[in-house]
């Protein structure tokens, strides 16, 4: 079953401007990443967050993570057309164990215009 | 430099026909991945390996094989007796622990029924 799931499903913005998704989950995690793909590649990890972290920056990346909610928020600032991918959130849900497995949400979709 | 290597970029399958999917990687990660991607869903996992000759079945395994003879590989069979196996695979990879690591990604298999 699904454990992440991203809001929204699509966003679209002009260059300059903050693109923010949300990402939602279910249960308990150790730790929450966001990743980017591009049309037709494979997926890129962009910044990782643990559990007890409430937020973590990454040049023009931020990332909040509030374990209450259970919910996660990626912005983008000043995006740029380059910027154009999916996002997806991803939860490890490992619970001590030596292997981690990641849920992926279904993603949004960010569309950048010159 | 070091990565993860997936080939081919494109396969086809005939009806009936078992292939296989190449993964390959010189990042001396210890665990593997292999996902599944349909168009407007996420990833689902297939199977996963933590240490060579050991892998465990992940949510949709069914029709699907894979083998861990080396830390570097781990090749993923689509047999016949999976029903629908036209999809986007993509292979992983990360390092074993407490799982406070990103996942690193190959290109992926982009696999067609005719």
């Amino acid at each position: 079953s699904q454990q992440g799931e991203e809001d929204p499903q699509a966003l679209s913005i002009q260059e300059g401007e903050n693109a923010t998704m949300n990402c939602s989950y279910k249960t308990s995690i150790n730790n929450l990443q966001w990743y980017r793909q591009n049309s037709g590649r494979g997926l890129v990890h962009l910044i990782l967050i643990r559990s007890n972290e409430r937020e973590k920056h990454s040049g023009r990346l931020r990332v909040t993570l509030d374990t209450s909610k259970k919910s996660s928020s990626l912005l983008i600032t000043a995006s740029r057309a380059a910027d154009t991918a999916s996002y997806f959130c991803a939860t490890d849900m490992n619970r001590g164990s030596t292997l981690g497995r990641l849920y992926f949400g279904r993603g949004t979709q960010l569309t950048v215009w010159p | 430099d070091g990565g993860i290597t997936q080939s081919p970029k494109y396969l086809f399958r005939k009806e009936g026909q078992n292939v296989t999917l190449s993964c390959e990687q010189n990042l001396n990660h210890d665990a593997m991945y292999w996902y599944r991607q349909d168009p407007g869903q996420g990833l689902r996992l297939i199977y996963y390996s933590q240490i060579v000759n050991d892998f465990q079945k992940g949510d949709i395994a069914e029709g699907y094989s894979v083998s861990r003879e080396k830390k570097e590989s781990f090749p993923l069979t689509v047999t016949s007796a999976q029903k629908n196996p036209t999809a986007f695979y993509l292979c992983a990879s990360t390092h074993a622990g407490t799982g406070n690591y990103g996942y690193t990604f190959g290109s992926g298999t982009r696999l067609t029924v005719v």
